[in-house]
């Protein structure tokens, strides 16, 4: 099976410049989670949605980021406009939730970004 | 308060020899999980083992197994007959509350420990 595909794998663009990442969550899974990994922030969870509602978006740095998941197998994850110290791998990851079960988060392979 | 703490950026070990990872956390929620997920140079995130907090065995997972002290709050990894592949960054995390609070599904990840194998 396929597993969390994220488009593109790199992209590199100008400050101000709008920036839009795609996910495509592992079918059936009906969490889809958006994090960002740095260096001097490590791996910082930004959004989630469970059954396509953002449930904790508390994560999100700014308005300038916005996600969208407008059915269960696409989200996209925008910056409007970028700025530099957006540079990161954001990934993407999907699991199922049922009930007081804990299942694992499978990830994508990231999105790095680059911001000049 | 940091709720994943992981106090060893960085670990040479001999190839074959078996390593322990730590990982501290901090929560005030009866019902949790703590997860391993591996990260080699390539970048992906590799999920490894799963403990729950009810859970009263430690988990194993092939060469992995999770030494889970509830009282102590901590939940180290342990590598057996470590290979040149394992080398990479290992990060712990944490669940808290779904028990009772459905839809609670955020991870929070330490900051990662590096595991260098030397052959």
């Amino acid at each position: 099976d396929a597993g969390v595909i994220q488009s593109p794998r790199h992209e590199v663009t100008e400050m101000g410049q709008e920036v839009t990442l795609r996910c495509k969550p592992i079918s059936g899974h009906n969490s889809l989670f958006w994090y960002r990994q740095t260096m001097m922030r490590g791996l910082e969870l930004l959004i989630y949605f469970n059954n396509n509602v953002p449930i904790d978006d508390s994560g999100m740095p700014e308005d300038r980021f916005s996600a969208k998941m407008p059915n269960a197998s696409f989200s996209t994850l925008k910056i409007q406009p970028s700025e530099p110290r957006d540079s990161a791998v954001y990934f993407c990851a999907s699991s199922f939730v049922a009930g007081d079960k804990f299942y694992e988060q499978y990830f994508g392979p990231g999105t790095r970004l680059t911001v000049t | 308060a940091q709720k994943i703490t992981q106090t060893q950026p960085g670990m040479f070990v001999q190839e074959k020899e078996a390593v322990t990872l730590d990982c501290t956390y901090d929560t005030s929620d009866q019902s949790y999980g703590l997860f391993w997920y591996k990260q080699p140079s390539s970048g992906e995130m590799i999920f490894l083992i799963y403990q729950g907090s009810y859970d009263e065995q430690n988990a194993t997972e092939g060469r992995y197994s999770l030494n889970f002290q509830k009282a102590r709050k901590s939940a180290n990894l342990v590598i057996s007959a470590s290979q040149l592949g394992d080398s990479a960054m290992y990060f712990c995390a944490m669940r808290e509350g779904t028990h009772l609070n459905f839809g609670n599904e955020k991870l929070t990840f330490g900051t990662g420990t590096r595991l260098t194998i030397i052959p």
